[in-house]
């Protein structure tokens, strides 16, 4: 079974400080990742992925993530928060093996940019 | 503009009383998938449809039923709503292995 794991539930950053969100994940297979955001009273947003090919990818709002095979993590990181990046951030993943079938997220992460 | 469409936005509704919440895409992806929001436990899928009269259970597809008799469309039906089912609902689609494309969400309270 795949699973993903977001072990903090909050996440403090003051603005213009570099932000991580941490993420690790669990499958069998080779994954597909996905990072998404979601603002109050809103549908969730993609920001990234990694489906293959460089570890470093570059996504929305000036957010990248890193894939680490060998620690199954892919944080995401900002190099200077905004006020304004203040939300819910979940991190999915998909078994390549599994088919259209499963996306697993995570329990999300509660980012708060302090002005 | 490509989007996923839920409707209704907000529902109060009583135990028992059977309702259905719709969900169109209209960018003719194959694949559709609901999924609840509850505060603790993130996002967990209900049910999804890999094509046209083609439905599986997801993680939690207890009490919900789904269909998908057009591409566009896969409705989520609750024939006898309860209270545990009080959640943020959403639809999502995709193609391929691509990102998902979420609705808005629809928050059901059941009384």
């Amino acid at each position: 079974a795949q699973s993903v794991a977001q072990p903090e539930d909050q996440v403090n950053v003051a603005e213009g400080n570099p932000l991580t969100v941490k993420c690790t994940y669990s499958v069998s297979g080779n994954p597909y990742l996905f990072w998404y955001v979601q603002y109050p009273n809103r549908g969730l947003q993609f920001l990234l992925k990694y489906i293959t090919g460089d570890n470093l990818v570059k996504g929305s709002y000036g957010f990248e993530a890193e894939f680490n095979k060998s620690q199954t993590s892919f944080h995401l990181k900002k190099p200077s928060a905004l006020v304004s990046d203040s939300a819910l951030y979940f991190c999915a993943v998909r078994d390549m093996n599994s088919g259209y079938s499963t996306l697993t997220f995570g329990k999300g992460t509660m980012l708060l940019v302090s002005p | 503009e490509a989007q996923v469409t839920q409707n209704p936005r907000y529902l109060i509704t009583v135990t028992g009383k059977k309702l259905t919440v719709t969900c169109s895409q209209n960018m003719n992806h194959e694949y559709m998938s609901w999924y609840r929001q509850d505060p603790g436990l993130g996002l967990r899928q209900i049910y999804y449809s890999m094509n046209v009269e083609v439905t599986d259970k997801g993680d939690v597809p207890e009490g919900y039923k789904v269909s998908r008799k057009e591409k566009r469309n896969f409705p989520l039906i609750l024939e006898s709503p309860s209270p545990n089912q009080t959640s943020l609902y959403f639809c999502a689609s995709t193609s391929g292995y691509n990102e998902q494309f979420f609705g808005p969400g629809t928050r059901l309270t059941v009384l």
